[in-house]
């Protein structure tokens, strides 16, 4: 199994381009959803899904748009990218969420620089 | 709201034992886990507390006490590849999103 899988691992944007990080998992996971990581600041999250077609906001959702059209993917878009959006972005998925073991798997990151 | 507070750096030496304490304000609450990260890396989970007390495994184990809304990890017999950061984690009010602390960089020094 390949777990959760991220791309592009590396990207690097002008500002006011737009990209989209692509995060695809083959565990049959209901529950997806995207972090960021800052120095100092943690894991913040952005957006997450419970299930195809569901998509809710996050901590840090301003700038990001997701769709989830399928239980496998859960692609993040940046609509005009903004230096503040440099930054490594987790994609992580689980089977459930409310009640279980806390336990997210995380992809491989992708690490993202707007200049 | 919910947030989690930790400390934000331990050293130690190997083979010594250290806690990583966790703090969290929440207005409902499922658990709290923990994750390991090591540099360039992604986040890895290490344990969760459902219930009050203490869960072991291997040379780690984590601590819940509900009623003081604390919770810790004990990392035992310290080596070198537990440098790392450690991150506390617990759910939203609805059960819906795993919210993390902003994690403790443990240095382990020989």
């Amino acid at each position: 199994n390949a777990g959760v899988t991220q791309t592009p691992k590396f990207q690097v944007l002008k500002t006011g381009q737009s990209m989209t990080l692509q995060c695809a998992q083959d565990m049959n996971h209901e529950y997806m959803s995207w972090y960021r990581q800052d120095p100092g600041m943690g894991l913040r999250l952005i957006h997450y899904s419970v299930g195809a077609g569901i998509t809710d906001q996050g901590e840090v959702p301003n700038g990001y748009n997701v769709s989830r059209s399928t239980t496998e993917d859960f692609p993040l878009r940046l609509l005009s990218a903004a230096p503040s959006q440099t930054s490594v972005y987790f994609c992580a998925s689980s089977l459930g969420l409310a009640g279980n073991t806390g336990e997210l798997f995380f992809g491989e990151g992708s690490r993202l620089t707007v200049l | 709201g919910q947030s989690l507070e930790q400390p934000s750096e331990v050293t130690a030496v190997e083979g010594a034992i250290v806690q990583i304490n966790c703090t969290y304000q929440t207005s409902g609450f499922y658990g709290l886990s923990w994750y390991q990260q090591h540099d360039g890396g992604a986040p890895t989970f290490l344990s969760y507390n459902g219930l009050d007390g203490l869960e072991e495994t291997g040379r780690f184990s984590s601590f819940l006490s509900r009623s003081d809304s604390y919770g810790y990890l004990l990392l035992q017999e310290l080596q070198m590849k537990d440098s790392a950061s450690y991150f506390c984690a617990g759910q939203n009010q609805a059960g819906t999103a795993l919210i993390f602390g902003k994690g403790t960089t443990l240095s382990v020094s020989s």
